[in-house]
């Protein structure tokens, strides 16, 4: 692994469904974060996690769900999902200064 | 909340041409950070700004840091095609390690 890896790269979903996107890192990063991308209203952050075992919520966190049992990984789950959740997610690390974040290729996602 | 905008939303220029995109905050920013995307690509890191006043340059590219520490700019000098993307600029929280993304400046060129 170099970087940051997220799975799936996209995916459509039924409303209801529940739905964990997966992030991993390989650098050691203690802060990890999430973001979705919508056209117009440019990255929003929905949890973050400054390092392993703690986690916070950020602009938009209603519907969404994370843990942080390690240092590499930081799940993002949708309980139920629901058509505005329609975006792109992106994952991010950087290191404990907040310095530089590091993105993950994205996953499309789509509900229906 | 903490807020950060960032005008214009879209620009098209001529390849040659010149490109600024502004951002400004509603608060007091540790420090401004400036990243480019791609076309279906994901955000890279192009550089951090800390100090009042600061300016830092990249071949083609300058980047400010306002005295105050609430605005920012980008700007591009004689655009080429591989200066297609979209600009963004995030504002660093006082305390905190979260980043306040900008709506993102689209810029195309016509070759």
């Amino acid at each position: 692994i170099a970087g940051i890896t997220q799975a799936p790269t996209s995916q459509i979903l039924a409303a209801g469904r529940r739905m964990t996107l997966r992030c991993t890192q390989d650098m050691r990063h203690n802060a990890m974060y999430w973001y979705r991308q919508d056209l117009g209203l440019g990255l929003r952050l929905i949890h973050y996690s400054n390092t392993a075992g703690t986690t916070g919520k950020g602009e938009v966190p209603d519907g969404y769900s994370v843990s942080r049992a390690n240092t590499d990984d930081f799940p993002l789950t949708l309980a139920s999902a629901v058509p505005s959740q329609t975006s792109v997610y992106f994952c991010a690390s950087s290191d404990l200064y907040g310095n530089e974040q590091f993105f993950g290729p994205g996953t499309r996602l789509t509900v229906l | 909340g903490q807020q950060v905008m960032q005008i214009p939303q879209y620009q098209h220029v001529q390849e040659g041409e010149d490109f600024t995109t502004y951002c400004n905050s509603s608060t007091t920013l540790s420090n401004i950070q400036w990243y480019k995307q791609r076309p279906g690509g994901h955000p890279v890191f192009l550089i951090q700004l800390v100090k009042s006043g600061e300016v830092k340059k990249q071949k083609r590219l300058t980047f400010q840091f306002g005295e105050a520490k609430k605005n920012s700019s980008l700007h591009i000098t004689a655009t080429q095609t591989t200066d297609v993307g979209t600009y963004f600029c995030a504002g660093g929280i006082q305390g905190a390690q979260k980043l306040v993304f900008g709506q993102g400046t689209r810029l195309t060129i016509n070759p």
